[in-house]
């Protein structure tokens, strides 16, 4: 059953904690995204990652860190220097480069900083 | 940034009518996509059309591109409850065409 996964569904943060959420694929894409939806908004992208090994700075960068050591794994750490992360975090994928950009979305993690 | 904006922001209608969104966007684009949201969810994608051409059908769903005009619209026909959603149009770029920018969407009502 191929797809992304995310975990957790829900997730709460105390403030200066430092939080990491998960995603995972089994389409065997190249390219990997976070986006961040704030509450009647668009999406908007974090970070990026076209290959293994590598990953670009979206839109929004500040207050967040990634890796991407396997193909199947794009993990979005939450990091104490943000400073609003209460939202709702989007993982997507995607052929990569040469494809037409088409992408998959995981169910989302709503984060809440309490 | 924002590529893609959507209008109207909200839309409400009766079941069995045709619901009209429209995309604006502001810089040359490989393609345009339409994703839909339901509340709570991840995004799925609707359907892709290329910046050479200008419409294109799926289902109930029928999406014109026009290039001078850097707009788009998304018709859905004899709308459904089911219908009830987000939805948010995607660009990309003639620079990247794997990285999208997206709306900041509508969201539709349908009523039963």
């Amino acid at each position: 059953d191929g797809g992304i996964t995310q975990s957790p569904k829900y997730l709460f943060r105390k403030e200066g904690q430092n939080v990491t959420l998960s995603c995972e694929q089994n389409l065997n894409h190249d390219a990997m995204y976070w986006y961040r939806q704030d509450p009647g908004q668009g999406l908007r992208l974090i970070y990026y990652s076209q290959i293994v090994n590598d990953f670009q700075k979206g839109d929004i960068a500040e207050g967040y860190s990634v890796s991407r050591e396997k193909k199947e794994s794009f993990p979005l750490t939450v990091t104490s220097a943000q400073k609003n992360p209460t939202a709702f975090y989007l993982c997507a994928s995607s052929m990569g480069a040469g494809g037409v950009g088409l992408q998959f979305f995981g169910p989302g993690t709503r984060l809440t900083v309490l | 940034s924002q590529q893609g904006e959507e209008d109207p922001q909200a839309l409400s209608i009766q079941e069995g009518e045709n619901a009209t969104m429209n995309c604006s966007y502001k810089t040359s684009i490989n393609n345009l996509q339409w994703y839909r949201q339901n509340s709570g969810r991840g995004l799925v994608h609707l359907i892709l059309i290329r910046s050479n051409e200008r419409e294109k059908h799926s289902g109930r769903l029928r999406v014109t591109l026009d290039t001078s005009k850097k707009s788009s619209s998304l018709l859905i026909t004899a709308s459904r409850a089911a219908d009830t959603a987000s939805y948010f149009c995607a660009t990309d770029s003639k620079y990247s065409s794997y990285k999208l920018i997206f709306g900041s969407g509508t969201r539709l009502l349908v009523r039963p």
